[in-house]
């Protein structure tokens, strides 16, 4: 696609459930991250991904967080036993290889746990 | 480490007038610099970046940045605001040195309004 493209917009789940929220990057991007913004923060890393494999995930909270990127695109965040605090909007960006490339954002995925 | 901070939450600015809102980092080594905008509900799209060369950068919509080493800053500016300027502003940085490591820090963000 021309875009990242995040799926769903907007999801609701209850305090304990586990959610899967998806990122398809831009074609042919190597690098693909993951940052959290809550209301009126900037955007806070979680994990940031070169190919399939995870090169560094220091910004996960704790370990209910986890992510893959099996084929080295499409990449899935997964919380589990998800509480109220979780509730953010979580964000995907992918680049192309480099230091001096910027990042393309997704919409965002807005999370909300009751 | 690396970090970025913008000063000011908030910067309000009257339509036709000149804006600047501030940044500056922090990083080890030397730094690329971003500025990006977010729009109400919207994702974060690119500006400008500073990478080398010229300390002024030109952007989309008319904005520019000037990289400051001495100061340690990386403010953006425009010379004449639009009420549709009005947005979310994030500066962000990446260390130059990370040794092909990508990882980059934003800013917490400056609310910009334009006044018409």
């Amino acid at each position: 696609g021309a875009g990242v493209s995040q799926t769903p917009s907007n999801k609701v789940t209850e305090k304990g459930k586990y959610v899967e929220l998806r990122c398809d990057p831009i074609s042919g991007h190597t690098a693909l991250y993951w940052y959290r913004q809550s209301l009126g923060q900037g955007p806070e890393f979680l994990i940031y991904f070169q190919g399939t494999g995870a090169a560094d995930d220091s910004g996960l909270p704790n370990d209910r967080f986890f992510a893959v990127r099996p084929e080295g695109s499409v990449s899935t965040l997964k919380i589990q036993r998800t509480e109220r605090g979780d509730s953010a909007v979580y964000l995907c960006a992918s680049s192309a290889q480099g230091a001096n490339t910027e990042a393309f954002f997704g919409q965002g995925t807005r999370l909300t746990v009751v | 480490a690396q970090s970025v901070a913008q000063p000011e939450d908030q910067v309000n600015v009257a339509e036709g007038n000149p804006l600047t809102v501030k940044c500056t980092y922090s990083v080890s080594g030397n730094p690329y610099l971003f500025w990006y905008v977010q729009y109400p509900n919207r994702g974060l799209q690119f500006l400008l970046k500073y990478i080398t060369g010229d300390n002024l950068v030109k952007g989309s919509y008319g904005f520019e940045a000037e990289f400051n080493k001495s100061q340690t800053s990386f403010h953006l500016k425009k010379p004449s605001a639009l009420v549709s300027d009005s947005a979310l502003y994030f500066c962000a940085v990446r260390d130059r040195n990370s040794g092909g490591y990508q990882k980059v820090t934003f800013g917490t963000g400056t609310k910009l309004q334009v006044i018409p």
